[in-house]
Formats: structure tokens, C-alpha cells, sequence
């Protein structure tokens, strides 16, 4: 079975620039999630899909990153206008579904630098 | 509101000793427990999980954690540590919904 896939590996961009991550989960996986995880920190949730539907966006931080998931299967994760901060590894996992405890299997993550 | 705390950012063990990592959580509500491994530039990986099963888990590679409610704890053992068990290590929780909620992370270094 294919797992979690990610593109690219890894990004390199000035500040101000815009850049997309794209997610392809494991097929019939109706849940997929992005993570931000910052040097030295455990991942943080941005955004979790059930099919097309956002489930939970509350961590995104809606005025420069955007995400989308329009037909219910891969995923694209937007920042723009980057910021320094926004420096870190982008994580994509997809579950089963969304009941507590579906185990997220988790891809190799995006490592974006912003200079 | 759900919380993980990792007592211990780095933790050191000579291989064949017993690998412990801590793991404390906070929940409203009955927890699912999970820890995954984080090999360098690499997703993570499940190692184990509790979901109000067993309470002790077992999981891949020799490894197995115990879920103690009276502790509010979900701590990470190993009898005998390997080189190979280098990696980051990370405790989550969740609950209804499915939001992963990770700790910190603990290092663990294996000295030959």
C-alpha cells in the first residue's frame, strides 16, 4: 500500500514570496491533516479535512495561509506572503476517518526555509 | 482542553539498557494515547497506541507503554535500548474529532 505522499521535499524562498505543498494521502483515506512543526517543537495542527469539508481550521492563520481539498483527495497547503517565521517542516497525514483514535499515518513533510 | 507533557527533551541510554520516556497527559475526557517515532528527515511513525483497551500496549520494534489513569500517564518503555532506536520521539492525544494534539518531543540518544 502507497503511503502519504508530499511535494516537494524542500523549498527555499525570501520572505514575501508565496509557495504551495501538495499532499496526496492514502487511498480511501477520508480524513487528511496538516501540520506545522517548527525546529525542536512536536507537530501543530492547521487544518484537518473530512472528504472536501474543512473539520477544523481554528490554528490556521487564515490572513496568509490558505488550503484546499477539492474533490476529496490530494490536498494543496498555500502561504502567502511567507513570513520568517513560517520556516519549518509541513507534515500531511490522512486517517480512516475522523473517529477518536484512527491512527494518522503521516508523510515525509515539506521542509520550507524563508529567507 | 487536551495537553501532552514529555518530561525530558533529551534522554540518554547505553545500548542494552532500558529505555523509559515520559509521557503526561491532560483530558476532559477519557484519552486516546499514541506515541510515534521521528527518524531524521523523515515522517512520523507509529510506534504504539491506547484506545481504552488494554492498558498496557504493545508496539513495533520491542517497544510497549502502560496507560495509568490514576497517573494521568502514558510512558514509553524498552527493556534493551538499540542503536537503531536513535530518534525523536513524540506522545499525542486525542479524542472525539481526531485532533492530534503532540508534546515536545524527546530525543533519545543511544551510546554504543
Amino acid at each position: 500500500e502507497a503511503g502519504v505522499a508530499q511535494s516537494p521535499r524542500y523549498k527555499i524562498i525570501e520572505k514575501r514570496q508565496s509557495v504551495a505543498f501538495w499532499c496526496n494521502p492514502i487511498s480511501g483515506h477520508a480524513t487528511l491533516y496538516w501540520y506545522q512543526q517548527i525546529l525542536g517543537q512536536g507537530p501543530k495542527l492547521l487544518i484537518q479535512f473530512q472528504n472536501n469539508g474543512v473539520v477544523d481550521d481554528s490554528q490556521l492563520p487564515k490572513d496568509r495561509f490558505s488550503a484546499e481539498r477539492l474533490k476529496g483527495v490530494d490536498s494543496t497547503l498555500k502561504i502567502q506572503p511567507a513570513k520568517l517565521e513560517d520556516s519549518a517542516v509541513y507534515l500531511c497525514a490522512s486517517s480512516l476517518g475522523l473517529a477518536g483514535g484512527e491512527t494518522q499515518y503521516f508523510g515525509p513533510g515539506t521542509r520550507l526555509l524563508v529567507l | 482542553a487536551q495537553s501532552v507533557t514529555q518530561l525530558g527533551s533529551h534522554v540518554s541510554v547505553s545500548e542494552g539498557a532500558l529505555v523509559l520516556l515520559r509521557c503526561n497527559y491532560s483530558s476532559s475526557v477519557p484519552p486516546y494515547l499514541f506515541w510515534y517515532v521521528q527518524y531524521p528527515n523523515q515522517g512520523l511513525q507509529l510506534l504504539l497506541k491506547y484506545t481504552s483497551a488494554a492498558t498496557l500496549v504493545k508496539g513495533i520494534n520491542g517497544f510497549e507503554a502502560e496507560f495509568k489513569k490514576s497517573e494521568t500517564s502514558f510512558h514509553l518503555t524498552k527493556p534493551s535500548a538499540h542503536m537503531s532506536d536513535a530518534a525523536e520521539y513524540f506522545c499525542a492525544v486525542t479524542n472525539t474529532g481526531n485532533q492530534f494534539y503532540f508534546g515536545t518531543g524527546t530525543s533519545l540518544t543511544v551510546i554504543p
